[in-house]
C-alpha cells in the first residue's frame, strides 16, 4: 500500500493557468507538508499544516495555498502559474515529535 | 540558507562501512538532527533522526558530537542500493515547528563494487 500518494505524477502546463496537485496518506499522520525541488536540487519546505495550524514558508507566494479537506489530504492550488513554478513538488506527512518525513514520489511540474 | 554542511560527495566500496559527516554549528537547544537520502528522481526517505544521544536503526546509526556542533551518518555495510544523495537537516519538533527548514545540498554518495 502507497503511504503518501500524490497525483499526477507528471503536469505541463502554461503560463497563467491554475493548477492543483493532489496527495493522500493513509498513515494517520497529523501533519502534512509540501515541498520544493528545484533545478538545482535544492529541497525547501513550502507549508507545514496539522489540524491546528498552516505555516507558511514566507517565501512562499501567495500564488500558492494547500487545502485540506480532512486529515488525510493536503492539495497544493497554484494559481497564475509562471515559468519559475516548473520543479518538482514533493508532498509528506510525518507525526509530530516522532520519526521523520514519509515522502510521496513527486509531481514533475513544467510551466511553458 | 541550509544550516548544515556536507561534502558535496564520497566513494565508499561495496561491503564496507559509509561515514558521512555533517556540520550544524548553530544548532538550537530544541532542535533534531534529522537524515534522509534521495535516490535519483525519487521522493527522499528518512533514515534517522536524533537529539544528543546516539541512535541506531536498521538502516543506519547516527553519532551526533557532545557539543552537537556535528554528526556522522553511519551505513555499517554498504550496498549498491546505497547510492544516493544523503542529506543532514536540523528541526525542532512540536507544535511551534519552524518553517525555515531547509535541506541544503547534501553528499552524494557513490557505492563502488
Amino acid at each position: 500500500d502507497t503511504a503518501v500518494s500524490q497525483t499526477p505524477k507528471y503536469l505541463v502546463t502554461q503560463m497563467g493557468n491554475d493548477k492543483s496537485i493532489k496527495c493522500e496518506q493513509n498513515l494517520g499522520h497529523d501533519t502534512m507538508y509540501w515541498y520544493k525541488q528545484d533545478s538545482k536540487k535544492f529541497l525547501k519546505i513550502m507549508f507545514s499544516y496539522n489540524n491546528k495550524e498552516l505555516i507558511i514558508n514566507e517565501t512562499v507566494p501567495n500564488r500558492f495555498s494547500p487545502k485540506s479537506p480532512d486529515k488525510a489530504h493536503l492539495n497544493l492550488h497554484i494559481n497564475s502559474l509562471e515559468l519559475g513554478d516548473s520543479a518538482v513538488y514533493f508532498c509528506a506527512s510525518s507525526q509530530e515529535l516522532t520519526g521523520g518525513d514519509h515522502f510521496g514520489n513527486g509531481t514533475r511540474l513544467t510551466v511553458t | 540558507d541550509a544550516k548544515t554542511t556536507q561534502p558535496p560527495s564520497m566513494d565508499c566500496a561495496e561491503g564496507r562501512a559509509a561515514n558521512l559527516p555533517c556540520n550544524h554549528s548553530t544548532i538550537s537547544g530544541n532542535e533534531y538532527v534529522y537524515w534522509y537520502r534521495q535516490i535519483h528522481s525519487q521522493g527522499p526517505q528518512y533514515i534517522i533522526h536524533g537529539l544528543k544521544n546516539n541512535e541506531t536503526n536498521e538502516m543506519a546509526s547516527l553519532i551526533i558530537t557532545e557539543d552537537r556542533k556535528s554528526s556522522t551518518l553511519i551505513l555499517p555495510h554498504a550496498t549498491l542500493r546505497d547510492t544516493a544523495v544523503y542529506y543532514c537537516i536540523v528541526r525542532a519538533r512540536g507544535s511551534n515547528t519552524g518553517n525555515q527548514f531547509y535541506f541544503g545540498t547534501g553528499t552524494s554518495l557513490t557505492v563502488i563494487p
